[in-house]
């Protein structure tokens, strides 16, 4: 199994420009997350997923959107990129409460 | 709204001795995570604590979960240089699986 991947790895945007960061899991966990790493800084979630076509916004939703059509895939959209959306976001997946998280895309914004 | 604090938040120690990490958390939840994250990487999963009492170890690391006291702790015994990493704790926010981090702990030991 190749778990949770993400992609890309990195990449820069400029400001206003838009993106989607990829996420799979081959684990066929119902439940999957978003989160972003801002330096020092703990995790903060972004939008989760309960199941294929159920998505819900987390802590910090705002200039995000995300769609869930299939139980594997979870894509995260960046709309309008702003300078405050520079982070390392990791995708994450779960089976029985326990979190299984992807490599992380580093997203820096100019 | 839950909240999750780590302390300390940066922890400088030497080879050889011990340490506990605490993490509080404000409202009632019995399910706490404990994860290690090396520079630049991912989060690796180190403990799931499920219940009040939960004790688990695993190598040098122990972690323990007391619900009425809202308090986790990671004790490190005897530690070595491979133990360098950031430690965060986790909280489950009532059973929705929705998890809230701490800030974590920037643990750096010397030789």
């Amino acid at each position: 199994n190749a778990g949770v991947t993400q992609t890309p790895k990195f990449r820069i945007l400029k400001i206003g420009q838009s993106m989607t960061l990829q996420c799979a899991q081959d684990m066929n966990h119902n439940y999957m997350y978003w989160y972003r790493q801002d330096p020092g800084m703990g995790l903060k979630l972004i939008y989760y997923s309960v199941g294929a076509g159920i998505t819900d916004k987390g802590e910090v939703p705002n200039g995000y959107n995300v769609s869930r059509s299939t139980t594997e895939d979870f894509p995260l959209r960046l709309e309008l990129a702003a300078p405050s959306q520079t982070s390392v976001y990791f995708c994450a997946s779960s089976r029985q409460a326990e979190q299984f998280f992807g490599p992380g895309t580093r997203l820096t914004v100019l | 709204e839950l909240k999750v604090e780590q302390n300390p938040l940066f922890l400088s120690m030497q080879e050889g001795k011990n340490y506990t990490i605490y993490c509080n958390y404000s409202t009632t939840s019995d399910r706490l995570y404990w994860y290690r994250q090396d520079p630049g990487k991912s989060l690796e999963s180190l403990f799931v604590l499920l219940s009040n009492g939960a004790v688990k170890q695993e190598g040098r690391l122990m972690a323990s979960l007391d619900t009425k006291a809202r308090l986790s702790t990671l004790h490190i015994t005897a530690a070595v240089h491979d133990l360098s990493a950031t430690y965060f704790c986790a909280v489950d926010q009532g059973g929705s699986e929705k998890l809230v981090f701490g800030k974590g702990t920037k643990l750096t030991v010397n030789p």
